[in-house]
């Protein structure tokens, strides 16, 4: 079965630092897959997503993330993080091209210090 | 900018008694979807729909049903609310006109729901 984790269920950092949120997916093929932000009181939204090509990906907000075959992974990456980052991150994937039938990970709160 | 609009925001029902949770979209997506999300699981698929009229079983379907009256609308029900539905549910829409995986989905705020 598919499956996501995300090994770290908060982080924090100081505003002005750098971020990576790490991803690991479960599947024998190369997956969809997608990192979604839920900010407070709110519904997710959609920062990136990936299926081939160049394995960097650019996203909203300056976030990027790379895809890693070799290691399964899709880890979120953000070169100078604000206060307003803070919230909570979810890696997720698709296998299926059905698309919105994701399988979510549990998520990393991300706090950013001032 | 693509909406989605959930109902009630918030609700409290007893153990037994029929809940059903309303989303609208003015997205014209086909697609539309019902997520719950609790501690310790992410969030899960309850049922999902391709067009008015369908529905298809998700992840978790157990105990819930829904309906697709319309492109725009598409509900959530609970015919015996049982404390373990205690959660917060999240509906969203989505378009794969953009060619397969490539859909984005477009959440709601979410309805907490109380389960006494």
């Amino acid at each position: 079965a598919q499956s996501v984790t995300q090994p770290d269920a908060r982080v924090t950092v100081s505003e002005g630092a750098s971020l990576q949120l790490r991803c690991k997916y479960s599947y024998s093929a190369t997956p969809y897959l997608f990192w979604y932000v839920q900010y407070p009181r709110q519904g997710l939204q959609l920062l990136l997503k990936y299926y081939s090509g160049d394995p960097v990906v650019q996203g909203v907000n300056s976030f990027e993330a790379e895809f890693s075959k070799s290691n399964s992974s899709f880890h979120l990456q953000k070169a100078s993080v604000h206060w307003s980052d803070s919230a909570v991150y979810f890696c997720a994937l698709t296998v299926t091209g059905n698309t919105g039938k994701l399988i979510f990970g549990l998520g990393t709160t991300l706090q950013v210090q001032p | 900018e693509a909406a989605v609009t959930q109902s009630p925001r918030n609700k409290v029902a007893v153990t037994g008694g029929k809940v059903t949770l309303s989303c609208n979209q003015t997205n014209n997506h086909n697609n539309m979807y019902w997520y719950r999300q609790d501690t310790g699981h992410g969030l899960r698929l309850i049922h999902y729909s391709y067009g008015a009229g369908s529905t298809e079983k998700g992840d978790i379907p157990d105990g819930y049903k829904a309906s697709r009256p319309s492109q725009e609308n598409f509900s959530l029900i609970l015919e015996l609310a049982t404390p373990s539905q205690t959660s917060v549910y999240f509906c969203a829409s989505g378009d794969a006109r953009g060619g397969a995986g490539a859909e984005t989905l477009y959440f709601g705020s979410g309805t907490r729901l109380t389960v006494l």
